[in-house]
């Protein structure tokens, strides 16, 4: 019984390329929550998705990212030219419900992500 | 600011004692939850709690919650040096907020000593 598995664990790029990061969620889980964690900080709330809807993406920053959940295969953050900034460490969860006051979510192991 | 707020930042203690983590948070709640996360790991839930509820235990875990003050604290009792994680508590916004999305604080770094 698989979690939520994220892939890559670790990426590296320049300044000015792309990062994707993947997530699947549990078996049977539809809401998708992207978190990321900077250096000594707690995790901060991106965006929630569900089967090929963005529910809410105000934590989100308005340009480079962006964030799907297509009806087939994995749920992707996508962060186009990355900036030193971007670095730190991107967790995705997912929940059967989308209130998680009826269940708590479920975290991957997280992508970290290094910009040089 | 930060709703979750844990203290201490760290505490560090010998096996078999027990660890107190403390939360307070600002805006009205729907639930608190604790989390811990071991080195280079993801989240594990470890416990969630009502803001209607007061305590709640889990095998070596009690939380209590006091809506009043807006504090929570989760002791580990007869501590391991499995236990060595930082340890976040999570809120969910109250009334008219989103409930699906959780605040988390920066976290107490535990380091249990054998």
């Amino acid at each position: 019984n698989a979690g939520v598995m994220q892939n890559p664990r670790h990426l590296v790029r320049r300044r000015g390329q792309e990062a994707r990061l993947r997530c699947s969620p549990m078996k049977g889980h539809s809401h998708v929550y992207w978190y990321r964690q900077l250096p000594e900080e707690g995790l901060k709330f991106m965006v929630y998705l569900q089967k090929e809807n963005i529910i809410d993406e105000s934590g989100m920053p308005k340009e480079r990212f962006s964030a799907e959940f297509p009806k087939e295969g994995p749920s992707i953050l996508r962060i186009q030219q990355v900036v030193r900034g971007d670095s730190a460490a991107y967790f995705c969860a997912s929940s059967l419900y989308g209130t998680v006051g009826t269940g708590e979510l479920f975290f991957g192991e997280g992508s970290r992500l290094t910009v040089l | 600011s930060q709703q979750g707020e844990e203290d201490p930042q760290a505490l560090s203690i010998q096996e078999g004692e027990n660890a107190t983590m403390n939360c307070s948070y600002k805006t009205s709640i729907n639930n608190l939850q604790w989390y811990r996360q071991n080195s280079g790991r993801g989240l594990v839930h470890l416990i969630l709690i009502r803001s209607n509820e007061r305590e709640k235990h889990s095998g070596r875990l009690r939380v209590t919650l006091d809506t009043s003050k807006k504090s929570s604290s989760l002791l580990i009792t007869a501590s391991r040096a499995a236990d060595t994680a930082s340890y976040f508590c999570a809120t969910d916004a109250g009334s008219g907020g989103s409930n699906y999305k959780l605040t988390f604080g920066k976290g107490t770094l535990l380091t249990v000593n054998p």
